[in-house]
């Protein structure tokens, strides 16, 4: 079955820090990977998305390449900010799966002033 | 952007009674719709997908008669707690996709069984 497995936390940055989140992912198909954020008492929000090998997401800062060869796709920001702060999920969904989302446990982040 | 209502956000109630929890697309059609469990500090786990207009399909360990699932239009998914207990307090977020949109997600509802 399809796993996803990202780095636990919490990490905890001082603000302008280089942030790095490890995601790896099992799938028998050809998933399509995001990474979603929640902030405290709220749902989930897109971050970005790759939906084929070499494909790089890129949303507000934040980063992630979708590298078939190593099954990966790490959330990488080069400078974070205090409203960083939050969780971050990595995810696949997989149409031989109907499309539901796989998610990993989640990784929070704590970015210091 | 496509955006996600639920509603309510926060109930509390004795144990006993039967909760309602909506879920709406606000500007696109929801072909399905997802309902998911998050308790605190994990991950999400899909209680169940629901599809408009077909009865909706459980993960294995999720009780059907427990949490009624139901999706009569494009735009609305309903999940109701019944007869909730304190076990059944959690974070419940729904989910929708439709043509071409990833999914997205409502900001969630927590309940707390008394």
């Amino acid at each position: 079955g399809n796993s996803v497995t990202q780095m636990e936390g919490p990490v905890t940055l001082s603000e302008e820090a280089f942030l790095t989140i490890n995601c790896t992912y099992t799938a028998t198909g050809y998933p399509s990977l995001f990474w979603y954020v929640q902030y405290p008492g709220e749902g989930l929000q897109l971050l970005l998305k790759a939906t084929k090998a070499d494909d790089k997401g890129s949303n507000k800062g934040f980063e992630a390449t979708y590298r078939k060869e190593t099954t990966s796709f790490h959330l990488e920001k080069g400078s974070v900010q205090v409203s960083d702060s939050a969780v971050y999920f990595c995810a696949l969904s997989d149409r031989a799966a109907g499309n539901k989302l796989t998610f990993g446990g989640g990784t929070r982040v704590l970015v210091k002033p | 952007g496509a955006v996600v209502s639920q509603h309510p956000s926060w109930v509390i109630c004795k144990s006993g009674t039967s909760v309602k929890i909506e879920c709406r697309s606000l500007d696109f059609q929801a072909t399905t719709m997802f309902w998911y469990r998050q308790f605190p500090k994990q991950s999400l786990m899909l209680m169940a997908t629901s599809n408009e207009g077909s009865k909706a399909t459980y993960e294995q360990g999720v009780e059907k008669d427990k949490f009624l699932i139901n999706h009569a239009s494009l735009t609305l998914s309903t999940l109701t707690v019944t007869s909730a207990h304190p076990e059944d307090s959690s974070f419940y977020i729904c989910s929708a996709t439709g043509r071409n949109q990833p999914q997205h997600f409502g900001d969630g509802t927590r309940l707390s069984i008394l």
